[in-house]
């Protein structure tokens, strides 16, 4: 059963504390990215990697990092630099940009991450 | 559920009408479009996607218009049903850049 898988759905994180969201593809896409969802606005690019041990700031990267040692996972931790972190949190892959006329975004289900 | 705009225009339609969304894009570069459907508390699902070198692309049930004169395409759903209840939004990829750039939405309530 292929596709992009996000854990949790919902993750509490403590003031001062660093969180870590998960996201697998098995669709052996290239690339894959990072994007933040708030109520009325549209999704923003945090990180993305178009290649294994590669990556890139998107629009709002400040707060977040990330890391690409597998093909098949790219996960991002939010961290306590990161002053705004509530919201929905959507990871997509695609077939890699540069070599394809595929750009079509595929996304997970997303995870919920709230402040306590 | 999670809401995924609290504030985004909303396009009600009786089950069975034809349903019509637009989306304006800024680019003029943009060659390449497309058209997610979110339902609450869910990742967006690709619906269809249309390149600038076509004005109209049919799916099963939707159609994809682009008008680049104006800078507008729209997504027509014939035969609207309740399942087709969600936000829907479209998303633009200029060519000299890996990015989409994503609209904030519309939303789509269909009634009985």
């Amino acid at each position: 059963d292929g596709g992009i898988t996000q854990s949790p759905k919902y993750l509490f994180r403590k003031e001062g504390q660093n969180v870590t969201l998960s996201c697998e593809q098995n669709l052996n896409h290239d690339a894959m990215y990072w994007y933040r969802q708030d109520p009325g606005q549209g999704l923003r690019l945090i990180y993305y990697s178009q290649i294994v041990n590669d990556f890139q700031k998107g629009d709002i990267a400040e707060g977040y990092s990330v890391s690409r040692e597998k093909k098949e996972s790219f996960p991002l931790t939010v961290t306590s630099a990161q002053k705004n972190p509530t919201a929905f949190y959507l990871c997509a892959s695609s077939i890699d940009l540069a070599t394809s006329a595929q750009e079509t975004q595929y996304f997970g289900p997303g995870t919920r991450l709230l402040v306590l | 559920g999670e809401s995924v705009g609290l504030h985004l225009p909303t396009l009600s339609v009786q089950e069975g009408d034809n349903s019509i969304i637009n989306c304006a894009y800024s680019n003029s570069a943009s060659d390449y479009f497309i058209w997610y459907k979110q339902e609450s508390g869910k990742g967006p699902q690709f619906i269809i996607d249309i390149r600038s070198n076509m004005d109209k692309r049919q799916g099963q049930r939707v159609t994809v218009l682009l008008n680049k004169t104006v800078k507008h395409l729209s997504l027509q759903i014939a035969a609207t049903q309740p399942g087709d209840s969600a936000v829907y939004f479209c998303a633009e990829r200029s060519y000299n850049t890996d990015k989409l750039i994503f609209g904030t939405g519309t939303r789509l309530q269909v009634f009985p």
